[in-house]
Order: C-alpha cells, then sequence, then structure tokens
C-alpha cells in the first residue's frame, strides 16, 4: 500500500489560511470517507484534529477544516497562528489496512 | 484521563527480537482496539498495525513492510499491548507510538483508526 501523497511543505502569513492537499485512489481516500488529519509538533506526540473527512474532536479549534473531492481530501488552516507551525499527516482506510500521507511541513512566516 | 506508556526501546543488532509494551490507564482497555504507528529519524509516520478487541476477535492487521515479522498481542488482564519485533531490519529503527483511538471495538462496530490518543514513544535502534 503506497502513502497518500501531500506537499512537502506549503507556508503562510499570520491571519491568512491554507490548505493541504492528500491525495490517494480509488481504493483508499476515493471510496472511503474514513480519512483523519493529525497535527505532529516535533517531540510531541500527533494529535488527531479531523477525522471521518470533516469532523474535529471535541476541544479542536475550529479553524481547522476539512473536506474531500474525489482521490483527493483536504485539510484548510484558517486565520493562521504561530502555533499552527507543524507537521500535518493526513491518514486513510485501505479496506483493512490504515495509510498516512508523507506528510506537510507548514511554516508560519 | 487516558494515558498509554510504550517501553521496552532498545538498541539492537539487526536480526535480533525485541518485544515492546505499552501500558494503558484511563479507560476501559479490553473495550478498544490498539494501533502502533512508528517514525523513523527524518521521516513522516508509518501505521504498523493493529489489535482488534476481544469483543471483535481480537484479530490483527499489519503493514505490508512488518508482515510475518511483527505481532501485535494484548493482556487484557494487565491493560498491556505488546508489539513483538523479530527479524529487525535497519529500516525498523524509528520511535514507535501506542495508540487508541477515538472509538471503541465491540462486535457490531469497531474503531480501527481516528488516532486520538498517543504514548510518547520508545525508540528502537537497529544498528551493528
Amino acid at each position: 500500500q503506497s502513502a497518500l501523497t501531500q506537499p512537502a511543505s506549503v507556508s503562510g502569513s499570520p491571519g491568512q489560511s491554507i490548505t493541504i492537499s492528500c491525495t490517494g485512489t480509488s481504493s483508499d481516500v476515493g471510496v472511503y470517507n474514513y480519512v483523519s488529519w493529525y497535527q505532529h509538533h516535533p517531540g510531541k506526540a500527533p494529535e488527531l484534529i479531523i477525522y471521518e473527512v470533516s469532523y474535529r474532536p471535541s476541544g479542536v479549534s475550529n479553524r481547522f477544516s476539512g473536506s474531500k473531492s474525489g482521490n483527493t481530501a483536504s485539510l484548510t488552516i484558517s486565520g493562521l497562528q504561530a502555533e499552527d507551525e507543524a507537521d500535518y499527516y493526513c491518514n486513510s482506510y485501505t479496506g483493512t489496512l490504515w495509510v498516512f500521507g508523507g506528510g506537510t511541513k507548514l511554516t508560519v512566516l | 484521563e487516558v494515558l498509554l506508556v510504550e517501553s521496552g526501546g532498545a538498541l539492537v543488532q539487526p536480526g535480533r527480537s525485541l518485544r515492546l509494551s505499552c501500558t494503558a490507564s484511563g479507560f476501559t482497555f479490553g473495550d478498544y482496539t490498539m494501533t502502533w504507528v512508528r517514525q523513523a529519524p527524518g521521516k513522516g509516520l508509518e501505521w504498523v498495525g493493529f489489535i482488534r478487541s476481544k469483543a471483535s476477535g481480537g484479530t490483527t492487521e499489519y503493514a505490508a513492510s512488518v508482515k510475518d515479522r511483527f505481532t501485535i498481542s494484548r493482556d487484557d488482564s494487565k491493560n498491556i499491548a505488546y508489539l513483538q519485533m523479530n527479524s529487525l531490519k535497519t529500516e525498523d529503527t524509528a520511535l514507535y507510538y501506542c495508540i487508541r483511538p477515538l472509538g471503541p471495538c465491540y462486535s457490531s462496530s469497531c474503531y480501527t483508526g481516528y488516532f486520538q490518543h498517543w504514548g510518547q514513544g520508545t525508540l528502537v535502534t537497529v544498528s551493528s
């Protein structure tokens, strides 16, 4: 099972919005709505920020939103803040297994 | 509060074995799938595998990269999940995380994804 495809890096200024894409195939992202996103600050444990494409766990800021179209899922972060600078990973169900994207490093300029 | 503590990480030679443990507290351990995810130095997250709850058969699934070498098991009486790693390779060098998903695993429906609670990880280094 190949990893999902994410851009290696994205950047934005405080207050702006950015979108991170996560491209899979018709065997994972395209057929299942079991897509989740994780925020990972180096040295800390990753945090679940979006599940089932667009749902936020309790306590996660509503500045984070998720969507999906075809084989591509997207994470949008609005009103960028310095604390959003981190690595972001998508994850999808493949029918029996789970697969992560390669990760995207978000830099807040 | 959900707490997951991994242990057992070490420096080990290629071809040898190692067993990691994940001690859980703060929830009904037997009701949940337990998952292992790893992160090699400078690399991204890689899903390793999971074990379902006994109510869902206690079955396991593994990534192709570790299938037939790694085995996940659980001891619900001790609230511990294990990752037995055999025939270790240098590419298995990574920080290994133990994870509990968002929801429980019952016979009627079973969460195996949506990795909500993570341990701090235990480091495995495979090198001669």
